[in-house]
């Protein structure tokens, strides 16, 4: 079975401040990871995804991710951080040939100015 | 090129009604996910449809059930709401490719007094 475990369900960093969100996932094959942001009241947006190509995943919004298989990690990071940025992050991890994710518990950004 | 559409945005029923939500895919895509995400928490996977047949199912009673029409647009309902049943129900389209990612809709908010 699969399963995600988002690490810290608030995070509060300072406007300009990196921003480090931690998942870590158990697959017991080499799975497909995502990230999602969602705003208040609103469905999930992808951020980015991890299909194997490479192992540093740029997405949208100057957000990055690093798969390391050693660690069984896949932490968002973002170098300066936004009032805008404030949501709810969700990491999910998907196996090859499934059809379905499993998402985390999301992890809430809070950003201070 | 609209999104996932999903109507409506808000509802609020009684124990013991039945509800009907409604989801139009993005275009081009031909498979449907629905999920369920309580407050405080990440969605949990109901159900997919393609080729209008449930594909897969999550871990939900038969009292959830879905449909999807030629159209590929979808509507899941559930009979016999529960107070528990209280949730934003999230509607996710994708192809049907390995690795394809899911795009989310906005949401229906569902109240059960």
């Amino acid at each position: 079975a699969q399963s995600v475990t988002q690490l810290g369900s608030h995070v509060s960093v300072s406007e300009g401040a990196l921003v480090l969100l931690r998942c870590n996932y158990s697959s017991s094959v080499p799975p497909y990871l995502f990230w999602y942001v969602q705003y208040p009241n609103q469905g999930l947006q992808l951020l980015l995804k991890y299909t194997s190509a490479a192992t540093l995943v740029k997405g949208i919004n100057g957000f990055e991710a690093e798969f390391k298989k050693s660690e069984t990690s896949f932490h968002l990071t973002k170098p300066s951080a936004h009032m805008s940025d404030a949501a709810e992050y969700f990491c999910a991890v998907r196996k090859g040939g499934s059809y379905i994710p499993t998402f985390g518990r999301g992890t809430s950004l809070i950003v201070h100015p | 090129d609209a999104g996932v559409t999903q109507s409506p945005t808000h509802l609020i029923k009684t124990r013991g009604q039945q509800v009907t939500l409604r989801c139009s895919p993005k275009s081009g895509h031909d498979t449907v996910s629905w999920y369920q995400q309580a407050l405080g928490q990440g969605p949990q996977f109901i159900f997919q449809y393609y080729e209008e047949e449930e594909r897969q199912r999550g871990n939900f009673p038969d009292r959830f059930s879905g449909h999807q029409f030629p159209n590929y647009s979808s509507e899941l309902n559930v009979n016999a709401l529960l107070l528990g049943d209280s949730a934003l129900y999230l509607c996710a389209s994708s192809h049907d490719r390995v690795g394809e990612t899911q795009y989310f809709g906005p949401g229906t908010r569902l109240l059960v007094l």
